[in-house]
């Protein structure tokens, strides 16, 4: 069974930094593309970031872009989100995902999702 | 461009047809997926690709894609269908992803 859990949310002041960590089991997360979603509170879902199946290529929101870092380690079958330069902006559930699909198949889709863990930026 | 539209809202009689639909140009490069979010809960994916869906996903739930328009069809909703669904895509370089800004459907 395929499982994501994400941690390291809470509280933390503006311009604070903080590293999310998504705990994957039951598949080679060396084999799945993996991103990050966020929902801010009563709002819609946004993309965060992704990481290919290689590794090296990553990709951005505008929003996030120059201040948060996608990353994984395989050995430890984990993905990491490291944030820093925090707004209040930034104040959301933030959830890990599987990526599945080809652009051959003109198809992409999250097929697996984490539990989600708010991250509260506030003076 | 980099944009899904839904109407916010979308209301259905119990045991009627609904249909929510997404809008963006990016629609005319790669399918839709759709997720169902209930309160307090993660997404889950309801409709990928063409028409597919996943194990467990009831078959009153479909979807169709017709240019820059993808649509998720509940034929004889259910009260339990009740919550947001988000349609979601890739931008025209398939790296950077797209999500609607939901919908919120009401089943009276």
């Amino acid at each position: 069974e395929v499982q994501l859990v994400e941690s390291g949310g809470g509280l933390v002041l503006p311009g604070d930094s903080l590293r999310l960590s998504c705990a994957a089991s039951g598949f080679n997360l060396s084999t799945y593309s993996m991103s990050w979603v966020r929902q801010a509170p009563g709002k819609g879902l946004e993309w965060v970031a992704n990481i290919k199946i290689n590794g090296h290529e990553k990709y951005y929101a505008d929003s996030v872009k120059g201040r948060f870092t996608i990353s994984r380690d395989t050995t430890k079958s984990s993905l990491y989100l490291q944030m820093s330069s925090l707004t209040v902006e930034d104040t959301a559930i933030y959830y890990c995902a599987r990526d599945v699909g080809a652009a051959l198949l003109r198809l992409y889709y999250f097929d697996s999702w984490g539990q989600g863990i708010l991250v509260t930026v506030s003076a | 461009s980099s944009e899904l539209t839904q109407d916010p809202a979308v209301s259905v009689a119990l045991g009627q047809t609904v249909r929510i639909t997404c809008q963006g140009d990016s629609l005319r490069n790669y399918y839709a997926s759709w997720y169902q979010q209930k309160p307090g809960q993660a997404p889950v994916v309801f409709i990928y690709g063409k028409n597919s869906r996943p194990s467990g996903i009831p078959d009153r739930f479909s979807g169709s894609s017709s240019g820059d328009t993808a649509s998720l069809t509940i034929t004889g909703a259910q009260a339990e269908d009740e919550a947001d669904y988000y349609c979601n895509s890739r931008d025209s370089s398939g790296n950077r992803v797209l999500f609607g800004g939901g919908t919120k459907l009401t089943v009276l």
